[in-house]
């Protein structure tokens, strides 16, 4: 079975633009979670969505937004991308049974 | 809120040792907690995965327990390897309704030496 993946792996982007990420989640998970990680603060929750609906939220401004797909594939959206916006963003998916999540790559967004 | 702590946040052993990661959290009411493995700028690996009904939890040379009452879990990797190096998430998952997401430690970045 594959993995979750991430496109793309690498971004670079100038501050004020706007970005989309996509996570394809393992084959019959339903819920995709979000993170984003950097060397200051570690891993920090986003969002959380199962069958196209977003049942969680963390702490990020409303420049993060995120929806899920009728195939549960994923996309996150910065918009008025800021240079603390860089990091590594992880998404992750779990079969909603044994709550064991399973993450990608990641993508690498780096702001300029 | 919860918070998760692992100490020691480096450690260095020469291959061969047997050593133990520890991850504490401030909240017990957890519904299970993992042990994921992080190679550098790669995504993150579940090692193992410990239900709050459960003690421990054994894949190969690893073994997590978890003590929800005092917060506290350890991983026990045996006969270490220069392929054990990568840094080591503790994480938990709430048990409260919208608590669906993980809370992690900044990690214990491990180095066996050969």
């Amino acid at each position: 079975k594959a993995g979750v993946t991430q496109t793309p792996r690498y971004l670079i982007k100038t501050r004020g633009q706007q970005v989309t990420l996509s996570c394809s989640p393992i084959s019959g998970h339903r819920s995709v979670s979000w993170y984003q990680q950097t060397p200051g603060q570690g891993l920090q929750f986003l969002f959380e969505y199962f069958s196209e609906t977003q049942r969680n939220k963390g702490n990020f401004p409303g420049r993060f937004s995120g929806r899920q797909f009728s195939n549960s594939r994923s996309e996150m959206n910065v918009s008025t991308l800021e240079l603390g916006d860089s990091a590594l963003y992880l998404c992750a998916s779990w079969d909603g049974h044994s709550y064991e999540q399973y993450f990608g790559p990641g993508t690498r967004l780096t702001v300029t | 809120k919860q918070e998760v702590t692992q100490i020691p946040a480096a450690l260095s052993v020469p291959e061969g040792e047997n050593l133990v990661l520890n991850c504490s959290f401030t909240d017990s009411a957890i519904y299970n907690l993992q042990w994921f493995r992080q190679d550098p700028g790669k995504g993150l690996t579940s090692l193992l995965l410990i239900q709050s009904s459960q003690r421990e939890q054994t894949s190969g040379r690893l073994n997590a327990s978890l003590d929800k009452s005092s917060g506290r879990s350890t991983l026990y990797i045996a006969a270490s390897q220069p392929g054990d190096s990568a840094t080591y998430l503790c994480a938990v998952r709430g048990s409260g309704a919208g608590s669906y997401q993980l809370t992690f430690g900044k990690g214990t970045k491990l180095s066996v030496i050969p």
